[in-house]
């Protein structure tokens, strides 16, 4: 079985200021990991993604997330926060030595970011 | 390249009446999967498609909901009757062969059953 818990539902940052949107996961077998972010009205777009090479994995728009094992966790950061950041990110897992090879989404963090 | 399309991209319905989704995944992509994304929670698996054939339809409604992939491409979501609690965003996605690779996801259609 696998899981994502996001522990935040809201995070609301200053424009220029550091982002963490945090993320544990449960897995029986070594997980792929990905963050994923949804614009108002737009698709889903990958972030990035960890699949068992460097535990710290560097993404699109400046955002990285490092892999965890000891700690379950696959926190998102991004050094400085820019207003087209806001919507709603995703952490997702996947495990891919099971047969289910579907993606599992965690609840969403909604990311609120002020003037 | 182009990326994967879904239509029609809004739909309003009553409930009991019937509606169907289409999807055309990113050519060459083998793995075809449905999600219900209902409004503040995550995407939820219906159904995954290796090729033409069903891998994962665990979490599908089978009485109402029925999926198809013909010819191991593009893909047809129905729902019949549909309830009230269907209101949510169906996406469709692709990716190569499955496993943990990137999933592709389309814009999605926004069903609002009244």
């Amino acid at each position: 079985a696998q899981s994502v818990t996001q522990l935040d539902s809201h995070v609301s940052v200053s424009e220029g200021t550091p982002v963490l949107l945090r993320c544990n996961y449960s897995s029986s077998y070594s997980p792929s990991l990905f963050w994923y972010v949804q614009h108002p009205n737009k698709g889903l777009q990958l972030l990035l993604k960890y699949t068992s090479a460097a535990t710290l994995v560097k993404g699109i728009n400046g955002f990285e997330a490092e892999f965890k094992k000891s700690e379950t966790s696959f926190h998102l950061t991004k050094p400085s926060a820019h207003m087209s950041d806001a919507a709603e990110y995703f952490c997702v897992v996947t495990s891919p030595g099971t047969g289910r090879r579907a993606l599992t989404f965690g609840s969403g963090t909604r990311l609120q970011v002020q003037p | 390249e182009a990326g994967v399309a879904q239509s029609p991209r809004y739909k309003i319905i009553e409930k009991r009446q019937s509606v169907a989704f289409w999807c055309n995944p990113i050519s060459g992509h083998a793995t075809l999967y449905w999600y219900q994304q209902i409004l503040g929670q995550g995407p939820k698996l219906l159904i995954q498609f290796q090729n033409n054939g069903v891998v994962d339809d665990s979490q599908l409604p089978k009485d109402r909901f029925s999926a198809e992939r013909l010819k191991g491409v593009d893909s047809t979501l129905k729902i019949q009757p549909a309830k009230l609690e269907d209101s949510a965003v169906y996406l469709c996605a692709s990716s190569l062969r499955g496993g943990g690779e990137t999933q592709y996801f389309g814009p999605g259609t926004r069903l609002l059953v009244l």
